[in-house]
Protein backbone atom coordinates (compact mmCIF):
# COMPACT_ATOMS: atom_id res chain seq x y z
CA UNK A 1 0.00 0.00 0.00
CA UNK A 2 0.73 3.87 -0.30
CA UNK A 3 0.97 4.57 3.76
CA UNK A 4 3.03 3.81 6.90
CA UNK A 5 3.11 0.09 7.45
CA UNK A 6 3.23 -1.63 10.65
CA UNK A 7 3.84 -4.64 12.10
CA UNK A 8 2.68 -6.72 14.10
CA UNK A 9 -0.81 -4.85 14.82
CA UNK A 10 -1.10 -6.44 18.46
CA UNK A 11 1.53 -8.02 20.34
CA UNK A 12 0.96 -9.72 23.68
CA UNK A 13 4.51 -10.31 25.86
CA UNK A 14 5.32 -12.08 28.79
CA UNK A 15 7.14 -9.50 31.09
CA UNK A 16 11.19 -9.78 30.88
CA UNK A 17 11.04 -10.69 27.00
CA UNK A 18 12.33 -8.96 24.00
CA UNK A 19 9.76 -7.45 21.45
CA UNK A 20 10.60 -6.25 17.88
CA UNK A 21 8.35 -4.07 16.21
CA UNK A 22 8.17 -3.11 12.87
CA UNK A 23 7.55 0.03 10.70
CA UNK A 24 7.69 0.21 6.60
CA UNK A 25 7.46 4.04 5.72
CA UNK A 26 6.11 5.54 2.81
CA UNK A 27 8.69 5.15 -0.29
CA UNK A 28 10.76 8.54 -0.67
CA UNK A 29 10.42 9.14 2.81
CA UNK A 30 13.89 10.35 4.21
CA UNK A 31 12.76 11.23 7.87
CA UNK A 32 10.53 8.46 10.24
CA UNK A 33 10.22 8.77 14.05
CA UNK A 34 8.85 6.71 16.38
CA UNK A 35 6.47 7.58 19.16
CA UNK A 36 4.86 6.12 21.87
CA UNK A 37 0.47 6.65 22.75
CA UNK A 38 -0.43 6.00 26.77
CA UNK A 39 -3.86 6.51 27.75
CA UNK A 40 -4.36 9.71 28.76
CA UNK A 41 -0.73 10.68 27.99
CA UNK A 42 -0.60 11.88 24.41
CA UNK A 43 2.42 10.87 21.78
CA UNK A 44 5.57 10.81 23.50
CA UNK A 45 8.00 11.01 21.38
CA UNK A 46 11.16 8.27 20.70
CA UNK A 47 13.47 8.39 18.26
CA UNK A 48 14.02 10.21 15.02
CA UNK A 49 15.18 8.83 11.67
CA UNK A 50 16.54 11.67 9.14
CA UNK A 51 18.23 10.35 5.55
CA UNK A 52 21.82 8.42 6.69
CA UNK A 53 22.59 11.00 10.06
CA UNK A 54 22.90 9.76 13.43
CA UNK A 55 19.17 9.20 14.55
CA UNK A 56 17.91 11.51 16.99
CA UNK A 57 18.07 8.83 20.28
CA UNK A 58 17.33 11.56 22.77
CA UNK A 59 13.48 10.27 23.65
CA UNK A 60 14.39 6.50 24.75
CA UNK A 61 12.98 5.96 27.87
CA UNK A 62 16.08 3.57 29.04
CA UNK A 63 18.60 1.40 27.24
CA UNK A 64 16.47 -1.42 26.85
CA UNK A 65 15.03 0.72 23.89
CA UNK A 66 16.60 0.59 20.94
CA UNK A 67 15.77 0.84 17.35
CA UNK A 68 17.91 0.68 13.47
CA UNK A 69 16.48 2.06 10.55
CA UNK A 70 18.44 -0.37 7.53
CA UNK A 71 18.46 1.00 4.02
CA UNK A 72 16.89 3.68 4.95
CA UNK A 73 13.90 2.60 4.74
CA UNK A 74 12.47 -0.25 7.22
CA UNK A 75 12.71 0.90 10.66
CA UNK A 76 12.35 -1.75 13.97
CA UNK A 77 12.04 -0.93 17.58
CA UNK A 78 13.13 -3.54 19.47
CA UNK A 79 12.09 -3.36 23.37
CA UNK A 80 14.56 -6.00 25.60
CA UNK A 81 13.68 -7.34 28.66
CA UNK A 82 10.26 -5.94 28.77
CA UNK A 83 8.37 -4.52 31.85
CA UNK A 84 4.26 -3.92 32.23
CA UNK A 85 5.05 0.12 32.14
CA UNK A 86 6.22 -0.56 28.75
CA UNK A 87 2.60 -1.05 27.47
CA UNK A 88 1.06 0.97 25.17
CA UNK A 89 0.29 1.67 21.14
CA UNK A 90 3.74 2.60 19.44
CA UNK A 91 3.33 5.02 16.21
CA UNK A 92 5.93 4.99 13.64
CA UNK A 93 5.39 7.89 11.06
CA UNK A 94 7.31 9.62 8.24
CA UNK A 95 7.86 12.07 6.22
CA UNK A 96 9.84 14.09 3.21
CA UNK A 97 12.88 15.87 4.78
CA UNK A 98 11.45 17.81 7.67
CA UNK A 99 12.67 21.46 8.90
CA UNK A 100 10.96 22.38 5.88
CA UNK A 101 8.17 24.24 6.52
CA UNK A 102 4.96 22.79 7.09
CA UNK A 103 6.11 19.27 6.52
CA UNK A 104 3.11 16.78 7.83
CA UNK A 105 3.96 13.39 9.27
CA UNK A 106 2.33 10.49 7.89
CA UNK A 107 1.20 7.85 10.78
CA UNK A 108 0.78 3.97 10.63
CA UNK A 109 -2.15 2.53 12.37
CA UNK A 110 0.07 1.21 15.58
CA UNK A 111 1.53 -1.48 16.88
CA UNK A 112 -0.20 -2.57 20.76
CA UNK A 113 2.17 -3.90 22.81
CA UNK A 114 0.62 -5.89 26.22
CA UNK A 115 2.94 -6.71 28.48
CA UNK A 116 1.59 -9.56 31.32
CA UNK B 1 11.90 23.52 25.19
CA UNK B 2 9.27 23.00 22.72
CA UNK B 3 5.97 21.62 24.06
CA UNK B 4 2.27 21.94 23.19
CA UNK B 5 -0.76 22.23 25.73
CA UNK B 6 -4.14 21.29 24.81
CA UNK B 7 -7.63 21.50 26.90
CA UNK B 8 -8.31 18.20 28.91
CA UNK B 9 -11.17 16.27 27.21
CA UNK B 10 -13.65 14.30 26.72
CA UNK B 11 -15.17 17.43 25.13
CA UNK B 12 -19.16 16.32 24.82
CA UNK B 13 -21.23 18.26 22.12
CA UNK B 14 -24.97 17.80 20.75
CA UNK B 15 -25.01 17.62 16.91
CA UNK B 16 -24.56 20.94 15.03
CA UNK B 17 -22.94 22.89 18.59
CA UNK B 18 -19.96 24.93 18.01
CA UNK B 19 -16.82 23.84 18.88
CA UNK B 20 -13.48 25.26 20.15
CA UNK B 21 -10.56 23.24 21.16
CA UNK B 22 -7.71 25.14 22.79
CA UNK B 23 -4.21 24.96 22.09
CA UNK B 24 -1.21 26.44 23.04
CA UNK B 25 2.55 26.26 22.63
CA UNK B 26 5.94 27.39 23.51
CA UNK B 27 9.03 27.45 20.90
CA UNK B 28 12.08 29.20 20.06
CA UNK B 29 11.44 30.86 16.67
CA UNK B 30 8.65 30.14 14.40
CA UNK B 31 7.28 26.80 14.60
CA UNK B 32 4.86 25.37 12.04
CA UNK B 33 1.49 24.34 13.43
CA UNK B 34 -0.59 21.46 13.11
CA UNK B 35 -3.80 19.36 14.18
CA UNK B 36 -4.06 15.32 13.73
CA UNK B 37 -7.41 13.81 14.45
CA UNK B 38 -7.92 10.70 15.27
CA UNK B 39 -10.86 8.48 14.52
CA UNK B 40 -11.76 5.21 16.22
CA UNK B 41 -9.80 2.33 14.92
CA UNK B 42 -7.84 4.70 12.68
CA UNK B 43 -4.57 5.98 12.56
CA UNK B 44 -3.48 10.20 13.05
CA UNK B 45 -4.08 12.15 9.98
CA UNK B 46 -3.64 15.55 8.95
CA UNK B 47 -6.45 17.91 9.76
CA UNK B 48 -5.23 21.47 9.27
CA UNK B 49 -1.61 23.09 9.32
CA UNK B 50 -0.35 26.72 9.36
CA UNK B 51 3.17 27.71 8.56
CA UNK B 52 3.32 31.68 9.24
CA UNK B 53 2.22 33.84 12.30
CA UNK B 54 -1.99 34.79 11.20
CA UNK B 55 -2.32 31.99 8.42
CA UNK B 56 -5.17 30.33 8.82
CA UNK B 57 -5.87 26.63 8.01
CA UNK B 58 -8.91 25.25 7.18
CA UNK B 59 -10.57 21.29 6.04
CA UNK B 60 -13.23 19.32 6.47
CA UNK B 61 -15.41 22.43 8.31
CA UNK B 62 -12.78 22.98 10.90
CA UNK B 63 -10.59 26.38 10.61
CA UNK B 64 -7.41 27.45 13.21
CA UNK B 65 -5.24 30.64 13.18
CA UNK B 66 -1.57 30.82 14.38
CA UNK B 67 -1.89 33.85 17.10
CA UNK B 68 1.70 34.55 17.42
CA UNK B 69 0.85 37.45 20.23
CA UNK B 70 -0.95 34.41 21.99
CA UNK B 71 0.81 31.66 20.72
CA UNK B 72 -2.22 29.94 20.24
CA UNK B 73 -3.64 27.82 17.46
CA UNK B 74 -7.31 27.14 18.68
CA UNK B 75 -9.36 24.61 16.60
CA UNK B 76 -13.06 25.92 15.80
CA UNK B 77 -15.93 24.13 13.90
CA UNK B 78 -19.07 26.44 13.82
CA UNK B 79 -21.54 22.83 13.72
CA UNK B 80 -20.20 19.88 14.60
CA UNK B 81 -21.73 16.45 13.24
CA UNK B 82 -21.68 13.16 14.95
CA UNK B 83 -19.53 11.46 12.61
CA UNK B 84 -16.43 14.45 13.60
CA UNK B 85 -16.02 12.14 17.03
CA UNK B 86 -12.70 11.52 17.23
CA UNK B 87 -9.11 12.46 18.88
CA UNK B 88 -7.92 15.78 18.30
CA UNK B 89 -4.02 16.38 18.57
CA UNK B 90 -2.20 20.10 18.25
CA UNK B 91 1.72 19.95 17.12
CA UNK B 92 4.06 22.18 16.16
CA UNK B 93 7.51 21.67 14.27
CA UNK B 94 9.72 23.98 14.18
CA UNK B 95 13.78 23.70 14.43
CA UNK B 96 14.56 20.60 16.07
CA UNK B 97 12.50 19.01 13.00
CA UNK B 98 10.30 16.64 15.72
CA UNK B 99 7.48 17.59 16.07
CA UNK B 100 6.02 17.74 19.36
CA UNK B 101 2.24 16.68 20.27
CA UNK B 102 -0.30 17.59 23.01
CA UNK B 103 -2.35 15.34 24.88
CA UNK B 104 -4.93 15.20 22.67
CA UNK B 105 -8.82 15.98 23.42
CA UNK B 106 -11.43 14.09 23.22
CA UNK B 107 -14.24 14.73 21.65
CA UNK B 108 -18.25 12.82 21.91
CA UNK B 109 -20.78 14.20 19.45
CA UNK B 110 -24.12 12.96 20.35
CA UNK B 111 -27.05 12.87 18.02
Amino acid sequence: GAGVSQSPSNKVTEKGKDVELRCDPISGHTALYWYRQSLGQGLEFLIYFQGNSAPDKSGLPSDRFSAERTGGSVSTLTIQRTQQEDSAVYLCASSFRSGQLGTEAFFGQGTRLTVV
Amino acid sequence: GNSVTQMEGPVTLSEEAFLTINCTYTATGYPSLFWYVQYPGEGLQLLLKATKADDKGSNKGFEATYRKETTSFHLEKGSVQVSDSAVYFCAQSGGSYIPTFGRGTSLIVHP
